[in-house]
């Protein structure tokens, strides 16, 4: 129920292009989705974050697309750059703010 | 830009040894806790912890595990008899609110190896 799952495990991406990370969970209780950014070495930094009460949230060149219904999120990093190359990790969390993560997602951007 | 801190950042122990993680939060935070993430996996949460009280704890906390803020700025984890399986990343977090939505700022981690 506490679960978050996140695809895929991997991506490689050209520079410029956009990437994808889907994710989806199961417990409705859940009100706050935060996506966290890791670089080797280093704990993981909020980068951007949703509420269910909108569809979509959008940061400069990242943006979280969110299905209520579908209990799906997903982020998109427009204009992908080298610099964005670290592990990405959904999560959820309800009421009491513990934290439930996905799997992490290890973005490659190739230049 | 304040930031949440760990020491040490690397500890080897062996099995069946105590070990005492530290944290020290940012200042104006009252909310604080702890996770792990062992290599190659997700971060799972451990323990959440305000007021000198454990506010939430998952599965994986158990009693070979406490939390203490013994002072005003420090917030440890202690492992009472380390396994092997306890080899992993912790990290400390620390919040304003408890609320969801009250972002949490993580730590740089401490990898602990138990041999």
């Amino acid at each position: 129920q506490q679960q978050v799952k996140q695809s895929p495990q991997s991506l490689i991406v050209q520079k410029g292009g956009i990437s994808i990370i889907n994710c989806a969970y199961e417990n409705t209780a859940f009100d706050y989705f935060p996506w966290y950014q890791q670089f080797p070495g280093k704990g993981p930094a909020l980068l951007i974050a949703i509420r269910p009460d909108v569809s979509e949230k959008k940061e400069g060149r990242f943006t979280i697309s969110f299905n209520k219904s579908a209990k799906q999120f997903s982020l998109h990093i427009m204009d992908s750059q080298p610099g964005d190359s670290a592990t990405y990790f959904c999560a959820a969390s309800s009421w009491a703010n513990n934290l439930f993560f996905g799997t992490g997602t290890r973005l490659t951007v190739i230049p | 830009e304040p930031e949440v801190t760990q020491t040490p950042s690397h500890q080897v122990t062996q099995m069946g040894q105590e070990v005492i993680l530290r944290c020290v939060p940012i200042s104006n935070h009252l909310y604080f806790y702890w996770y792990r993430q062992i290599l190659g996996q997700k971060v799972e949460f451990l323990v959440s912890f305000y007021n000198n009280e454990i506010s939430e704890k998952s599965e994986i906390f158990d009693d070979q595990f406490s939390v203490e803020r013994p002072d005003g700025s420090n917030f440890t984890l202690k492992i009472r008899s380390t396994k092997l399986e306890d080899s992993a990343m912790y990290f400390c977090a620390s919040s304003v609110s408890l609320l969801a939505g009250s972002e949490q700022f993580f730590g740089p981690g401490t990898r602990l190896t138990v041999l």
